[in-house]
């Protein structure tokens, strides 16, 4: 069975421009979660989706945006991309909405933003 | 704010010996706690978790400890392997109502030496 897929696996992106990074989750699984990981740190949380509604959103500005498709797949968009948002993003997907269960994830999507 | 922390971002062992990495988490409402093991280029993989109703959680080689009374978290591998070398992270659910957000802390580098 394939793991939690994301698209692109690298990108570049220049100051200002916008990106959308796909996730597609594990089959059966509902639930999306995306988190932000900077070189060096611990990934930390951007967004939560579960049946196609936002569950939760982390300390994110609102250039942060995303959304869960009738067949669970995700997509997270950054707009006015700045230096600092160069950083792994990582998909996680799981069966549950709540607490409980193995959040699964993917390999992320490495942006650089020059 | 709220933030779960690890006492040393670095840990060095012989293998064949046991490896503990300490973990400290400062929100006494967190209910979950995971520990993932992230390789390089990867993205972070579960290894155990363990509710706040428990105290210990035993996995093959993997061994969880919890002391609420100290909001401590520690990861115990037993015979470790060279495959174990790898960024460990502690995680916590600090919101039950809205579970996968997780919190992570800064990771600590365990590396096995021949």
């Amino acid at each position: 069975d394939a793991g939690v897929t994301q698209s692109p696996t690298h990108l570049i992106k220049t100051r200002g421009q916008q990106v959308t990074l796909r996730c597609s989750p594990i089959s059966g699984h509902k639930s999306v979660s995306w988190y932000q990981q900077v070189l060096g740190q611990g990934p930390q949380f951007i967004f939560q989706y579960y049946e196609k509604e936002e569950r939760g959103r982390g300390n994110f500005p609102d250039r942060f945006s995303a959304r869960q498709f009738p067949n669970y797949s995700s997509e997270l968009n950054v707009n006015a991309l700045l230096l600092g948002d160069s950083a792994l993003y990582l998909c996680a997907s799981s069966l549950l909405s709540g607490a409980g269960g193995e959040l699964f994830f993917g390999e992320g999507s490495r942006l650089t933003v020059l | 704010g709220e933030s779960v922390g690890l006492h040393l971002p670095t840990l060095s062992v012989q293998e064949g010996d046991n490896s503990i990495i300490n973990c400290a988490y400062s929100n006494s409402a967190s209910d979950y706690f995971i520990w993932y093991k992230q390789e390089s280029g990867k993205g972070p993989q579960f290894i155990i978790d363990i509710r706040s109703n428990m105290d210990k959680r035993q996995g093959q080689r993997v061994t969880v400890l919890l002391n609420k009374t100290v909001k401590h978290l520690s990861l115990q591998i037993a015979a470790t392997q060279p495959g174990d070398s790898a960024v460990y992270f502690c995680a916590e659910n600090t919101d039950p109502g809205s579970a996968r957000q997780l919190t992570f802390g800064s990771g600590t580098q365990l590396t096995v030496l021949p």
